[in-house]
């Protein structure tokens, strides 16, 4: 199979702290990644596409400074929220893409991080 | 840019009945892929399917099975007897061929449809 970890998988913080969350594929080399955060409910929301040695790509709308990505090897990558506000409070996912040929990619997610900033 | 419409926003059945839930989707690109997702109350999206834009062919595994119907731009998912374990939200989502696009994978998602079984 395709695994995919995250880490941790609950937190609860006070805001103004900063709060890191990590991805890792656990059986394949993921040089893409992407990081989603979805609120009760709803749909998934892209947040930004994080690549093996690269900046990551933010969707719009996205503060790059608040939510720092690093893709610092094949099978991790981590999303830093800083100063972290109870707005932030989220479910955020996180994808590995896995694919032998660019015709077989399939992004497998982890399994979420919930966040509660009070 | 894709869009993709789950009409269906919940959708309640008995236990052992069969249930389709509805994907439409919009694309330029004349090459593209097709996924199905499935979020369990634990959060975590399932990956079930992927179907290749020229790959016409319905497929089906176990009691799932998927209609892609490329004229219509539709890809229906079929769940047959059904079971409690089947309760989730299921998510529909395009997305652009690395042909077209690439190194951009991203994945489209529509707003996804719950399904409730009742046993």
């Amino acid at each position: 199979g395709a695994v995919v970890s995250q880490h941790p998988s609950w937190v609860i913080c006070k805001s103004g702290t900063s709060v890191k969350i990590e991805c890792r594929s656990l059986d394949f080399q993921a040089t893409t990644m992407f990081w989603y955060r979805q609120f009760p409910k709803q749909s998934l929301m892209l947040m930004a596409t994080s690549n093996e040695g690269s900046k990551a790509t933010y969707e719009q709308g996205v503060e790059k400074d608040k939510f720092l990505i690093n893709h610092a090897s094949l099978t991790l990558s981590t999303l830093t929220v800083t100063s972290a506000h109870p707005e932030d409070s989220s479910f955020y996912i996180c994808s590995a893409v896995r694919g032998d040929t660019v015709f077989q990619e399939t992004q497998y997610f982890g399994p979420g991080t919930r966040l509660l900033v009070l | 840019a894709q869009k993709v419409t789950q009409a269906q926003t919940e959708i309640s059945v008995v236990e052992k009945e069969d249930v389709t839930l509805d994907c439409v989707y919009e694309t330029r690109d004349t090459t593209y892929y097709l996924f199905w997702y499935k979020q369990p109350p634990s959060g975590e999206l399932v990956f079930l399917i992927r179907r290749n834009s020229f790959d016409e062919q319905n497929e089906i595994s176990g009691r799932y099975s998927w209609n892609f119907q490329k004229s219509t731009s539709s890809f229906n998912f079929t769940i047959t007897a059904s079971q409690v374990v089947d309760s989730a939200v299921y998510f529909c989502a395009p997305q652009t061929s690395p042909i077209s696009n690439f190194g951009n994978e991203k994945l489209t998602f529509g707003t996804g449809t719950r399904l409730t079984i009742i046993p």
